[in-house]
């Protein structure tokens, strides 16, 4: 069983469309988060939820929405693509917001064109 | 603010040790840890240090050092599957406690 899945692995779009990325753990962790990786391999933190409330939200285009349903779930909704959100955007979840350990999301490279 | 820093890229060659240095700069410290990121994979969880000293998980050591804002990952008897990125990591300080990421090294196991 996989851990952390997020879906789709592979998404290639136009500018100005909107997208959704699904992501869902079953470790029964409490905090979630939501990375961008660019092309340098910076790891950049958007979005923290913990127990479907949102504590972390970094300086990020308000086009991105997270979207919590309940704990297990965290998707991320981006409207207007533009070519600079291409990236490869990670799922995380630890089991609470100061743990040390992150268990992460295979990855979803967007590529806008 | 919050800093780590380390190595962009390290080389070396099978069965030999590599130390990836990482330097902080934090508000408040919560421990280091290290993640290890193959090309096209997820980062994954090696290794965290709370305490000074010396952490063993096989080939892989982390080593912390408070006075002087500073750990190390130690690779031992490398092997080419070691060829990847390492990540040192810290938690913020404050309520939310995120985790602030180094810009990762990248290392390269050669025959």
């Amino acid at each position: 069983d996989t851990a952390v899945s997020q879906t789709p692995k592979y998404l290639v779009t136009q500018m100005g469309n909107d997208k959704s990325i699904k992501c869902e753990q079953n470790l029964g962790h409490d905090t979630m988060y939501w990375y961008k990786q660019d092309s340098k391999k910076f790891l950049k933190i958007m979005f923290s939820y913990n127990n479907k409330e949102l504590i972390i939200n970094e300086t990020v285009p308000n086009r991105f929405s997270p979207k919590s349903p309940d704990k297990a779930h965290l998707n991320l909704h981006i409207n207007s693509l533009e070519l600079g959100d291409s990236a490869v955007y990670f799922c995380a979840s630890s089991q609470g917001t100061g743990d040390t350990e992150a268990f992460f999301g295979q990855g979803t490279r967007l590529t806008v064109v | 603010g919050q800093s780590l820093e380390q190595p962009s890229e390290v080389t070396a060659v099978e069965g030999a040790i590599v130390q990836i240095n990482c330097t902080y700069q934090t508000s408040g410290f919560y421990g280091l840890s290290w993640y290890q990121q193959h090309d096209g994979g997820a980062p994954t969880f090696l290794s965290y240090n709370a305490l000074d000293g010396l952490e063993e998980t096989g080939r892989f050591s982390s080593f912390l050092s408070r006075s002087d804002s500073y750990g190390y990952l130690l690779l031992q008897e490398l092997q080419m599957k070691d060829s990847a990125s390492y990540f040192c990591a810290s938690r913020e300080a404050g309520n939310n406690r995120k985790l602030i990421w180094g810009l990762g090294t990248s290392l390269a196991v050669n025959p």
